[in-house]
């Protein structure tokens, strides 16, 4: 059974800041992994989506990197800023069920 | 350009009420699936279905119901609301070839009283 896992919890920093955000998971047989941003009330919004085939995935300040012999992904925000802050999730998606397992989550704060 | 829409975006609901919850996406996606958001626990699966006819169980099934009668809708029923039910509810659609991008409604907040 796939679990995942993010850490830290909360993490507070400096406005202009670089950062990561881990997410472990536990089953390697993964399809695909997304990294999506929430804002408080607010739904999900889809960041970056790497295959299994990938290692990297770039938008903008954000990278996401994906090692699955490992089990872990990371988000990486280079040059924080308060509109930054949001609440960051990670989820995988198995390969042999289709089914999208998600961490519980990073709050984040930028201060300015 | 509306992507995946959930109605309504929020709902009290007594006791032992009963209500469905509306999701329909225009991207002709096969795959969609529905997540309760919890304080502390993230988004769990409730139900999911590959496809028109076709629906399964998450993680956490129980106390709710799923049909699927077209690509576009995927109702979540609850047939008794308990206020274990209050959450926030969560539907999403993917396509089942190519990237699999998962796409999210707006929500529903529900609170069971």
């Amino acid at each position: 059974k796939q679990e995942v896992t993010q850490i830290p919890a909360a993490l507070s920093v400096p406005e202009g800041e670089n950062l990561v955000l881990n997410c472990s998971f536990t089953d390697s047989a993964i399809y695909n992994l997304q990294w999506f941003r929430q804002d408080p009330g607010k739904g999900l919004t889809s960041l970056l989506l790497i295959q299994s085939s990938q290692r990297e995935q770039t938008s903008g300040r954000l990278n996401a990197s994906l090692d699955k012999s490992s089990g872990r992904s990371t988000l990486y925000i280079a040059a924080s800023q308060p509109g930054d802050s949001a609440t960051y999730l990670c989820a995988g998606r198995g390969g042999a069920t289709n089914k999208l397992i998600f961490g519980t989550g990073t709050l984040l704060a930028v201060q300015p | 350009n509306a992507g995946v829409t959930q109605t309504p975006k929020f709902q009290v609901l007594k006791t032992g009420q009963s209500m469905t919850l509306q999701c329909a996406q225009d991207m002709n996606h096969e795959y969609m699936s529905w997540y309760r958001q919890d304080p502390g626990m993230g988004l769990r699966l409730i139900h999911y279905s590959v496809g028109a006819g076709i629906t399964d169980q998450g993680e956490v099934p129980n106390g709710y119901n799923v049909s699927r009668s077209t690509t576009e809708d995927f109702p979540l029923r609850l047939l008794s609301a308990a206020p274990s039910q209050t959450s926030v509810y969560f539907c999403a659609s993917s396509s089942l070839g190519g990237a699999l991008e998962a796409f999210f409604g707006q929500g529903t907040r529900l609170t069971v009283v």
